[in-house]
Order: structure tokens, then sequence, then C-alpha cells
């Protein structure tokens, strides 16, 4: 079946330290990732998203990177804050004219002050 | 600033009792969608609109668990009758028109049935 990241790990960090989130896709199909926070009580967030036709793409702080060679998504989080502490999904988006998105489990990121 | 609203944001309800949970997807976007949230499945996709018809519903066991679309600023799920299975955090998101954009997500509706 469908699957994203199917593991859940935890990534402790120093507050300054970057932080990389890595996430495995198995779908060749999916044209179109996201990756979203969830803090402790509410929803997902997104964060920044990227579609296939790229390999990188930048936002404030973060950078995904996408290896379509190896199915394989990774968040970077520069300068990692307190504030970033939270679990990360990817989700992935087969272009099949709905808006279906398909989440991993997660990883949770612990940074210490 | 537009968002996803959810209510009630906790539930506790007995077995066997009706659940009925409300999104207000933001004003403008056309598709919602229902996920249920919990340790062991992660983000399961329930139920899917766009411009208030059902699309995808294929991950709602259709025995108990309903969802509409009332009008394009309400989306209801209800749960008849509800087991201590249903416990988890239910979360609307609705997505704007055109295409495949990102999904925002309201603060969820947290339900213990006993």
């Amino acid at each position: 079946g469908e699957s994203v990241g199917l593991h859940l790990p935890t990534l402790s960090v120093q507050e300054g330290d970057n932080s990389i989130i890595n996430c495995a896709y198995s779908n060749s199909a999916s044209d179109y990732f996201i990756w979203y926070k969830q803090e402790s009580g509410k929803g997902p967030q997104f964060i920044i998203d990227i579609r296939s036709n790229m390999d990188k793409r930048q936002g404030q702080r973060v950078t995904v990177l996408l290896n379509k060679t190896v199915k394989h998504l990774s968040l970077q989080i520069a300068a990692t804050q307190p504030g970033d502490s939270a679990v990360y999904f990817c989700a992935e988006n087969i272009n099949t004219g709905f808006q279906k998105l398909v989440f991993g489990t997660g990883t949770r990121l612990l940074v210490s002050p | 600033d537009a968002r996803v609203t959810q209510t009630p944001r906790h539930k506790v309800t007995e077995m066997g009792q009706e659940v009925t949970m409300r999104c207000q997807p933001i004003l403008g976007h056309n598709t919602v969608f229902w996920y249920r949230q919990t340790m062991m499945q992660g983000l399961e996709l329930l139920a899917y609109f766009r411009n208030r018809a059902p699309l995808d519903d294929s991950g709602m066991p259709k025995d108990r668990f309903s969802a509409e679309m009332p009008d394009a600023t309400l989306a209801t799920l209800k749960i008849q009758p509800s087991e201590p299975r249903d416990s988890a955090v239910y979360f609307c998101a609705s997505g704007p028109p055109g295409g495949r954009e990102t999904q925002y997500f309201g603060p969820g509706t947290r339900l213990l049935v006993l």
C-alpha cells in the first residue's frame, strides 16, 4: 500500500545547530510534497512544499531537498530554535487530479537550549 | 488571519452515544478533508469533499461514520454509535480551489469514548 516514512524517530539537537529531518516515500508517481510541523495540542502547520520538477526549495530558515532517484525528501532547519521543537511530517500527493495527501508517521524534533 | 475552526475542541462521551464534530473551512476554500490521528495509525484521511460533493470517503467506516457539507461554510463528521476505538484527534483541513495546493488544518477535536 501507499506509505511515506514508516517510522517515528526522534532527533535531538542543541539550539543554534542545523537540523536535518529525513523522509522516504514509496510512490514513484508522487510529484508534490509538503512538510508540516505539528506542535503539541495543535493541528499540522504548513512549512514548505516542493514539486517534482525541482530538487531544492528554500524558505525562511528552512530548505527542502528532493531526490527522486532514491525517493527521498529532507527538511533542513538552520539555526534551530527551541520553538522548532515539534513533530514534523512529510506528505506526498500523486497527480491524479485529487488533492489527497499521504502522510508519513513523522519525526519528533527536540531542541535543547 | 483566516483559519479553519473546529468545534468542539474536546469531547468525552460514553460508548453508544452519537458524536457530531463541526468544521468551518477557510472562506473561499472549496475542498475539505477530515483526518483522524492516533498514536498507532498516525494521520489517516477519512473523507474529502470538493465543492461540497464527497469525492473520497474510502477511509471512513461506513457503518458508523458519516460526513456531510450542508453548506460551503460547514462540514460535519458524525459517529453513531461511538465506540472506544474511535478515541482520537479528528482534524479538518481545507484547501483553495485550483489544484493541488496545500491543505490548512484546524486545531482538531480530541475525542474520548469511554
